[in-house]
């Protein structure tokens, strides 16, 4: 019964592949993210996306691309890996953009990303 | 561009103590959501607490809460009794409140959910 997860948990690969990172709620939300947590613990949003409407962090490089083949997955394609990409990448959704006053994200476990 | 610090890398308490975690945060919104999120060694990311900035009243879930001070942007966590499983990385959030819509919101878009760089609660026995 796990709200948010994602696969894979780990993911070790070389420099200049494209790899994948799936996630999936079942909490019913209508938007789901991807954060990006480097080395240093830093938390950087990366993506928002619900049913209708795509919201990129501007500093993200288009290597990167969520996919979304319905409103309970969020899928990450990287193309092309770079040693900087190494990092723990969270998923998460919410009900809403602002729905109600809640605003409650609820995250998944993270994948842990080794780029070598 | 809104701002979160929290300024105490490591600290740590002994058990059945009150420790309090510092936030500030900088914005120039006057509607907000602050949010108080633990990770503990397993790495997953769980809420503790949140803060509608209309809301006067400090928000408090069991053995936490929170003093919220909006005018000087001030947003400081609180844990009493505590205990080994507090043991964590404590990551202070600000969210924005403005509903997505226009460039002005996608092209800031970075700013609207920012994270504290984490401080690191070491619970002693």
């Amino acid at each position: 019964d796990t709200a948010v997860s994602q696969t894979p948990k780990y993911l070790v690969t070389q420099m200049g592949n494209d790899k994948s990172i799936k996630c999936e709620q079942n909490l019913g939300h209508d938007t789901m993210y991807w954060y990006k947590q480097d080395s240093k613990k830093f938390l950087k949003i990366m993506f928002s996306y619900n049913n209708k409407e795509l919201i990129i962090n501007e500093t993200v490089p288009n290597r990167f691309s969520p996919k979304s083949p319905d409103k309970a997955h969020l899928n990450l394609h990287i193309n092309s890996l770079e040693l900087g990409d190494s990092a723990v990448y969270f998923c998460a959704s919410s009900q809403g953009w602002t729905s109600g006053r809640r605003n409650e994200q609820f995250f998944g476990p993270g994948t842990r990303l080794t780029v070598l | 561009a809104q701002t979160v610090t929290q300024s105490q890398p490591e600290m740590s308490v002994q058990e059945a103590e009150t420790v309090t975690l510092s936030c500030t945060y900088d914005t120039s919104e006057s509607d907000y959501y602050l949010f108080w999120y633990k990770q503990p060694p397993s790495r997953q990311m769980i809420l503790v607490i949140r803060q509608e900035a209309y809301k006067q009243q400090n928000a408090t879930e069991n053995r936490f809460s929170v003093n919220f001070q909006k005018a000087a942007k001030s947003f400081s966590l609180k844990i009493s009794d505590s205990q080994l499983g507090d043991a964590a990385m404590y990551f202070c959030a600000y969210r924005s409140a403005t509903t997505p819509s226009g460039a002005h919101y996608r092209d800031n878009y970075g700013q609207n959910f920012v994270f504290g760089p984490g401080t690191r609660l070491s619970v002693l026995p």
